[in-house]
């Protein structure tokens, strides 16, 4: 009963260096979140799937981008990092057939950029 | 914008209290609004969901209520246990597929 597995869970990267945080569901779920988590600045949505093959923007996108090639699997890539992208990310996903709205979160994985 | 605010930042309480945290929103155009348990360095477990059209959603020792017309919802917690001890998130679906949090209300509960 995985629900949502975020991989790494940490990664120290140089300013410059690329990387991609792999997100996986197990639940069948349609709709697929990255958030980002900042001391003082609460979660921020920074793109979102609501289907295989689609993506969109959320509040905060600049230097990320997405892929939804499998409908389990939501990638969150960073081209080019900046000191200003650690952070926490969390992976959520929803669209349950009894609660379809009721997100769910993987444990988060911890990114240093220096 | 969505702005959501919860009311206090942190909070301690001795074990067996009971307690309300708060969480205001100003667009009172919500979808549902979710509560949200979060322990040091794990992802958010998701507690309560109140439709738009619900008033109170119930879970174990939790209540969760929703006054839409307000924009307010509060968490009551019956017997605290230190084991509650964790931030609490409150967030709010509008018209799209985002949630937009609030910065939590970190819970100390002692023994």
């Amino acid at each position: 009963n995985a629900g949502v597995t975020q991989t790494p869970k940490f990664r120290v990267l140089k300013t410059g260096q690329s990387m991609t945080l792999l997100c996986a569901q197990d639940m069948n779920h349609e709709y697929m979140y990255w958030y980002r988590q900042d001391p003082g600045m609460g979660l921020r949505l920074i793109h979102y799937s609501v289907g295989e093959g689609t993506t969109a923007k959320g509040e905060v996108p600049d230097g990320y981008n997405v892929s939804r090639l499998k409908k389990q699997n939501f990638l969150l890539g960073l081209e080019s990092a900046a000191p200003s992208q650690t952070s926490v990310y969390f992976c959520a996903s929803s669209g349950g057939t009894r609660t379809p709205w009721e997100l769910f979160f993987g444990e988060g994985s911890r990114l240093t950029v220096l | 914008k969505q702005e959501v605010t919860q009311i206090p930042a942190a909070l301690s309480v001795p074990e067996g209290e009971n307690l309300v945290l708060n969480c205001s929103f100003t667009d009172s155009a919500i979808y549902n609004l979710q509560w949200f348990r979060q322990d040091p360095g794990k992802g958010l477990t998701s507690l309560l969901l109140i439709q738009s059209s619900q008033r109170e959603q119930t879970s174990g020792r939790l209540n969760a209520s929703l006054d839409k017309s307000s924009g307010r919802s509060t968490l009551y917690i019956a017997a605290s246990q230190p084991g509650d001890s964790a931030t609490y998130l409150c967030a709010v679906q509008g018209s799209g597929y985002a949630l937009n949090f609030g910065k939590g209300t970190s819970l100390l509960v002692t023994p």
